[in-house]
């Protein structure tokens, strides 16, 4: 079946730090790939997506490049900031049929100053 | 604005007294669903709704209903809660299921504690 497995967190890094959070997925064909933030006490809120191999998603600095030969669509940010600290998703639409968004179990991230 | 709410934010109830929390959506979307997040366990599917009256369970359905009786309603109800229904829970919605139309709004969460 579909699953998407993130890095276990929580991850604390300072300031201008660079980030890393790695998701994998297994899915039949090509999927579509995203990810969300969930920012305390609020909703999921999509971040970036990718809809096919080697496609760069790309917002608000944070960037993921769907990679078809690794199964994996890792999340970057050259420099994080305070007002970055919160749960991210990856999530993946799985190419065929009406099924719904799989998603992983989020990674916290604290980024203090 | 396009936007997913649902009320209440926040419920504090007792058990096997029944409860209903809604969710609606404005941007005319077919595709709804519901559902929980706990500690350690991420998201898990409750409910979905690809249209009008046409529900499916999740990953987790036990203790719950849905109802989709207009397009831009989804309300999730407790007929008789219990203190493992204790979460937060999301309401979300997307043009419809898919590949392509995977994208998900999310509503701003429904903090629930049965006690």
């Amino acid at each position: 079946g579909n699953s998407v497995t993130q890095m276990e967190g929580p991850v604390t890094l300072s300031e201008e730090a660079f980030l890393t959070i790695n998701c994998t997925y297994t899915a039949t064909g090509y999927p579509s790939l995203f990810w969300y933030v969930q920012y305390p006490g609020e909703g999921l809120q999509l971040l970036l997506k990718a809809t096919k191999a080697d496609d760069k998603g790309s917002n608000k600095g944070f960037e993921a490049t769907y990679r078809k030969e690794t199964t994996s669509f890792h999340l970057e940010k050259g420099s994080v900031q305070v007002s970055d600290s919160a749960v991210y998703f990856c999530a993946l639409s799985p190419e065929w049929g009406n099924t719904p968004l799989v998603f992983g179990k989020g990674t916290r991230l604290s980024v203090i100053a | 604005e396009a936007q997913v709410t649902q009320n209440p934010r926040y419920l504090i109830t007792v058990t096997g007294k029944k409860l209903t929390v809604t969710c609606s959506q404005n941007m005319n979307h077919e595709y709804m669903s519901w559902y929980r997040q706990d500690p350690g366990l991420g998201l898990r599917q409750i409910y979905y709704s690809m249209n009008v009256e046409v529900t499916d369970k999740g990953d987790v359905p036990e203790g719950y209903k849905v109802s989709r009786k207009e397009k831009r309603n989804f309300p999730l109800i407790l007929e008789s809660p219990s203190p493992n229904q204790t979460s937060l829970y999301f309401c979300a919605s997307s043009l419809r299921a898919g590949r392509s139309e995977g994208e998900a709004f999310f509503g701003q969460g429904t903090r629930l504690t049965v006690v």
